[in-house]
């Protein structure tokens, strides 16, 4: 089973500041999901990736495959950005669909 | 366009009840996941399918059992509820597996007293 820990568990920032969320698992994967889930508890999904980096709007994901690490950055941070953010490190055994392992989430407040 | 949609949002059961959930998606999506969501815990998977008429195990099983008579739609049965299934039950889906998006419905809040 893949470990998952995501650093911090919990941040407060102020508006404008630029925003870093780690991500570490234990097994190698095939691809890792950053999901937000919202403070009235739906989820999204904000990216996939398997290498490199990917860069939505202020939101950037960055993977380095061989250190089994992910960032999550957020630029110029907004408080519409407050909410839980989830690492999901993506595994297939050839078993099934059941790939997915997912860290217990970071909470992000941030302050106007 | 509805994406996934859960029903029912709330739910309170007595110890001993059963329920069904359902989950339905018209994004055509081949596979089809039951989360639970547990204070201090990562999502963690139940049941899942990848097609029609096929279903499998997830990490926490037990309690429940699930059907997908339809492609469109995946149903999560608790037989007989006990305190412990009290939590948030999310439904996914997804057009194929792990390294495709997830969509997620809205979540179930599940009260077993």
């Amino acid at each position: 089973k893949n470990e998952v820990e995501q650093s911090p568990q919990n941040l407060t920032a102020q508006e404008g500041e630029f925003i870093t969320i780690n991500c570490s698992y234990s097994v190698g994967i095939s691809a890792l999901h950053w999901l937000q889930q919202h403070p009235g508890g739906g989820i999204v999904s904000l990216f996939m990736l398997s290498s490199g980096k990917k860069k939505h709007g202020r939101l950037i994901a960055t993977i380095n495959i061989q250190e089994k690490h992910s960032s999550l950055h957020i630029t110029a941070s907004h408080p519409r950005d407050s909410a839980v953010y989830i690492c999901a490190p993506a595994y297939y055994s050839g078993g099934g669909a059941d790939g997915l392992t997912f860290g217990k989430g970071t909470h992000l407040i941030i302050q106007p | 366009n509805a994406g996934v949609t859960q029903t029912p949002k709330f739910r309170v059961l007595k110890t001993g009840q059963s329920m069904t959930l359902l989950c339905a998606q018209d994004m055509n999506h081949e596979y089809m996941y039951w989360y639970r969501q547990d204070p201090g815990m990562g999502l963690r998977l139940i049941h899942y399918s990848v097609g029609e008429g096929t279903t499998a195990k997830g990490e926490v099983p037990d309690g429940y059992n699930v059907s997908r008579l339809k492609k469109q739609n995946f149903l999560l049965g608790l037989e007989s509820a006990a305190p412990s299934q009290t939590s948030v039950y999310f439904c996914a889906s997804s057009y194929s597996r792990e390294a495709y998006e997830q969509y997620f419905g809205p979540g179930t809040r599940l009260t077993v007293t």
